[in-house]
């Protein structure tokens, strides 16, 4: 099992350039998140989505951010316009939407630097 | 809303010892469900521990185990034997219950750097 895959892995950019996160969730799978970890704010959950329909996109920062899940094995998040205070991990997690199922499985983190 | 609080932002423990982490959290809901992750310095997040608001045993897995005093509305980790390979960070975390959507999404805390010593 190869697990949620993230990529890229590092993306430097510079502020007004569009961004594009991808992730590939656990075969399986049917819940997909993404989160954004930074030192001041921690671990937030920004939106997510079950059987590829967005469910709660209500840490969504602003309207620069956009998610889409076109299908079960594949979802984005876009930045456009990126600025400096985007920088930060922001994570993909999957989980198996089944009764009690609540076990989020996290990918390896997408870093990014707006400069 | 629901409320997660880790007021240890670091520790330090020497090898072979146990070590507590602390989380209080605050929720309203009477069916909850509490989680550890740990984040090592490569950055991914990793499930250790996960504990139901009615289970009546302490979870554990391996050297983690999870006293959960439900009165006092703590779910503390404790990581027992501590190995150098436990050096991370950990973050304690409650799913929270969405009404409209009829599901969860987890919240976490601001998480507790642990350095296990030689």
């Amino acid at each position: 099992d190869a697990g949620v895959i993230q990529s890229p892995r590092h993306e430097v950019t510079e502020m007004g350039q569009e961004v594009t996160l991808r992730c590939k969730p656990i075969s399986g799978h049917n819940s997909l998140f993404w989160y954004r970890q930074t030192m001041m704010r921690g671990l937030e959950l920004l939106i997510y989505f079950n059987n590829n329909v967005p469910i709660d996109d209500s840490g969504m920062p602003e309207d620069r951010f956009s998610a889409k899940m076109p299908n079960a094995s594949f979802s984005t998040l876009k930045i456009q316009p990126s600025e400096p205070r985007d920088s930060a991990v922001y994570f993909c997690a999957s989980r198996e939407l089944i009764a009690g199922g609540d076990e989020q499985f996290f990918g390896p983190g997408t870093r990014l630097t707006v400069l | 809303a629901q409320k997660i609080t880790q007021t240890q932002p670091g520790m330090f423990v020497q090898e072979k010892e146990a070590v507590t982490l602390d989380c209080t959290y605050d929720t309203s809901d009477q069916s909850y469900g509490l989680f550890w992750y740990k984040q090592p310095s490569s950055g991914e997040m990793i499930f250790l521990i996960y504990q139901g608001s009615y289970d009546e045993q302490n979870a554990t897995e391996g050297r983690y185990s999870l006293n959960f005093q439900k009165a006092r509305k703590s779910a503390n980790l404790v990581i027992s034997a501590s190995q150098l390979g436990d050096s991370a960070m950990y973050f304690c975390a409650m799913r929270a219950y969405l009404f409209l959507s009829n599901d969860y999404k987890l919240s976490f805390g601001a998480g507790t750097t642990v350095t296990v010593r030689a």
